[in-house]
């Protein structure tokens, strides 16, 4: 599975969009990247995924690049609730596959009031 | 529809004790990964199981460590003569079953394992 690379840390104002970006330049065509976050302590808890074109949730929207080595979960109007560590993960899925996750190290989100 | 359970929450274990984490998924998934993170680390991958089978371990240490799924009732990830090192937040997630393009893993809200 490809390897992510994430800032480790972001800031954000209650109320802004929160925009965290992923690069995932050795991404092959058939992984995907997903989204995952861990508010303190909880499970992680599954945001967005997807393949080639961006995709909108009640939670998110994930906007990939053209040639698929980047992309930014946007968080529409963050909350304080939204502080957490953001994971961009990429790994192929088919049915063969045993869907294992590789986390990284992540962003850790900071919403201020 | 419950999410993934996971007991006991809070596990207190002396060095050598055993210690047996329970996870029970979702209904209707009989996909079981089980993930384990450290004090101020990341998560890691340990096992992946379906009913009965495991699937994947290459993320399971050789020894002490082992991991079911019955065919009835939770799976169970059983730690045998703990040390320090063990003393980590051990997480469960469920998926359904193959055949869905890209599918999302559910996590529990974890074990944490404290050895003295």
């Amino acid at each position: 599975d490809a390897k992510t690379t994430q800032p480790p840390s972001m800031d954000c104002a209650e109320g802004r969009a929160a925009n965290l970006p992923c690069n995932h330049s050795t991404i092959s065509g058939n992984e995907y990247v997903y989204w995952y976050r861990q508010i303190h302590s909880q499970g992680p808890q599954y945001i967005i995924h997807g393949l080639k074109n961006n995709e909108t949730n009640e939670m998110a929207s994930l906007i990939i690049t053209e040639d698929r080595k980047s992309s930014t979960l946007i968080l529409p109007h963050a909350t304080l609730r939204d502080t957490a560590v953001y994971y961009c993960i990429v790994r192929v899925y088919d049915s063969g596959n045993t869907g294992k996750l590789i986390f990284g190290q992540g962003t850790t989100l900071q919403v201020k009031p | 529809n419950a999410g993934v359970m996971q007991n006991p929450r809070h596990l207190v274990r002396r060095r050598g004790q055993e210690a047996r984490l329970r996870c029970s998924p979702m209904k209707g998934h009989s996909h079981v990964y089980w993930y384990r993170q450290l004090p101020e680390e990341g998560l890691k991958f340990m096992v992946y199981l379906q009913k009965e089978n495991i699937i994947d371990e290459s993320g399971m240490p050789k020894e002490r460590f082992s991991a079911e799924f019955p065919k009835e009732g939770p799976s169970i990830l059983r730690i045998q003569q703990v040390v320090r090192g063990d003393s980590a937040a051990y997480f469960c997630a469920s998926s359904p079953p193959a055949g869905r393009v890209a599918n999302e893993q559910f996590f529990g809200p974890g074990t944490r394992l404290t050895v003295l």
